[in-house]
């Protein structure tokens, strides 16, 4: 079956810091793979997606890598801002047009 | 233009009230959703609607009635709530092309009180 598995949170960083948040899947077939942001009280923005092998999504600073080798789609930035401190789910397409999320990594970013 | 609009933002409610939630796209989606989120959680889905039909209901209790008016427009009937439904209800709504390559976008959602 399909699913995701993520990187537990909460994850504090320091404004200028690296960001890593892990996402590994399982899926069959050949899934698209996406990372959405959720700011405090607000619903869910698309951040990035790929739709497949060694395809990079990237936007506002943030890329990942569709690796089905390691059934990977970490996320990374080289520089966190403030504004970043937000919820980021990891999510997979999966057949009948069915998300399935991973569980949400919260990031708090501090001056 | 990505934008999916809900309304209201938020709703308090009693478990005798009966209450909608409304959601509009004009993107031309033809796919739209409902989910529901509890705080720290990831959405859960509840409902899809393909081409104005429901395609899929993921064992929603009654008391949730969803309803689809046209292509644009996503409708949820709330009746006898019960406190534990208190969540961010969340539509979104995706092209319903080719399989795995659609993109969901979200609405800001509604958040419910039930008391």
């Amino acid at each position: 079956g399909n699913s995701v598995t993520q990187m537990e949170g909460p994850v504090t960083l320091s404004e200028e810091a690296f960001l890593t948040i892990n996402c590994t899947y399982t899926a069959t077939g050949y899934p698209s793979l996406f990372w959405y942001v959720q700011y405090p009280g607000e619903g869910l923005q698309l951040l990035l997606k790929a739709t497949k092998a060694d395809d990079k999504g990237s936007n506002k600073g943030f890329e990942a890598t569709y690796r089905k080798e390691t059934t990977s789609f970490h996320l990374e930035k080289g520089s966190v801002q403030v504004s970043d401190s937000a919820v980021y789910f990891c999510a997979l397409l999966g057949s009948g047009n069915q998300f399935y999320f991973g569980t949400g990594t919260s990031l708090t970013v501090i001056p | 233009d990505t934008e999916v609009t809900q309304t209201p933002k938020h709703l308090v409610m009693g478990m005798t009230n009966k209450k909608s939630l409304k959601c509009e796209q004009h993107m031309g989606h033809r796919a739209m959703y409902w989910y529901k989120q509890k705080a720290k959680k990831p959405p859960e889905l509840m409902f899809v609607y393909s081409y104005e039909k429901l395609s899929i209901n993921e064992s929603v209790p009654s008391r949730f009635s969803p309803e689809c008016p046209n292509s644009s427009l996503l409708n949820l009937h709330l009746h006898a709530l019960q406190p534990e439904d208190s969540a961010l209800y969340l539509c979104a709504s995706s092209t319903s092309g080719s399989w795995g390559q659609e993109t969901q976008y979200f609405g800001p959602g509604t958040r419910l009180l039930v008391l």
